[in-house]
């Protein structure tokens, strides 16, 4: 099992550029969610998706950001006109079923950058 | 809405030593879960413990232990023969449904 996998692992664009991060689940995960990390807000929850379907996206900050699964093997999470305070970690996780017991399955994130 | 509190920034503790990282969350719900995640400079986030609200008795993994307190709805992490490599940010985190809250995290420095 290769494990939840995050691409690019880093990112650096400049303020205005649009900026695409992407996801591969584990295989037979049916949710994926996407985090945040800043020093300032720890880790946020941005979006989650069950079966492919977006279920809470009240974490998104603003319509500068959107998520698609078009798939069960493949996010996106987009910035649109990207922004210095948009500079974070951005995590993907995985989970295999609504059981809370069950543990996230995080990817190693990709570094956003934006100058 | 569900809350997760992380008090300390930050710890630190002596190598062979044992240290408790504190964690507080707020819910109405009587069933959810509990973890620690461990995140070292590589930026992983990986599962140290669980603990299910319904079980009395604390989890256990080895060096890592919690004591839970459900009425007080605390939930500390205690590290036991504290090694090296236990250095890292250490989140707790509450899961009820789908979601998983993270508290703001408590750095950890292990010093030799």
């Amino acid at each position: 099992d290769a494990g939840v996998i995050q691409s690019p692992r880093h990112e650096v664009t400049e303020m205005g550029q649009e900026v695409t991060l992407r996801c591969k689940p584990i295989s037979g995960h049916d949710y994926l969610f996407w985090y945040r990390q800043t020093m300032m807000r720890g880790l946020e929850l941005l979006i989650y998706f069950n079966n492919n379907v977006p279920i809470d996206d009240s974490g998104m900050p603003e319509d500068r950001f959107s998520a698609k699964m078009p798939n069960a093997s493949f996010s996106t999470l987009k910035i649109q006109p990207s922004e210095p305070r948009d500079s974070a970690v951005y995590f993907c996780a995985s989970s295999p079923s609504t059981n809370p017991n069950s543990p996230l399955h995080f990817g190693n994130g990709t570094r956003l950058t934006v100058t | 809405a569900q809350t997760v509190t992380q008090s300390q920034p930050e710890m630190s503790v002596q190598e062979a030593e044992t240290v408790t990282l504190s964690c507080t969350y707020d819910t109405s719900e009587s069933d959810y879960y509990l973890f620690w995640y461990k995140q070292p400079p590589s930026r992983q986030m990986i599962l140290v413990i669980r603990q299910e609200a319904y079980k009395q008795q604390n989890a256990t993994e080895n060096r890592f232990s919690v004591n839970f307190q459900k009425a007080a709805k605390s939930f500390s992490l205690k590290i036991s023969d504290s090694q090296l490599g236990d250095a890292a940010m250490y989140f707790c985190a509450y899961r009820n449904t789908d979601k998983l809250i993270f508290g703001t995290g408590t750095r950890l420095q292990v010093f030799p």
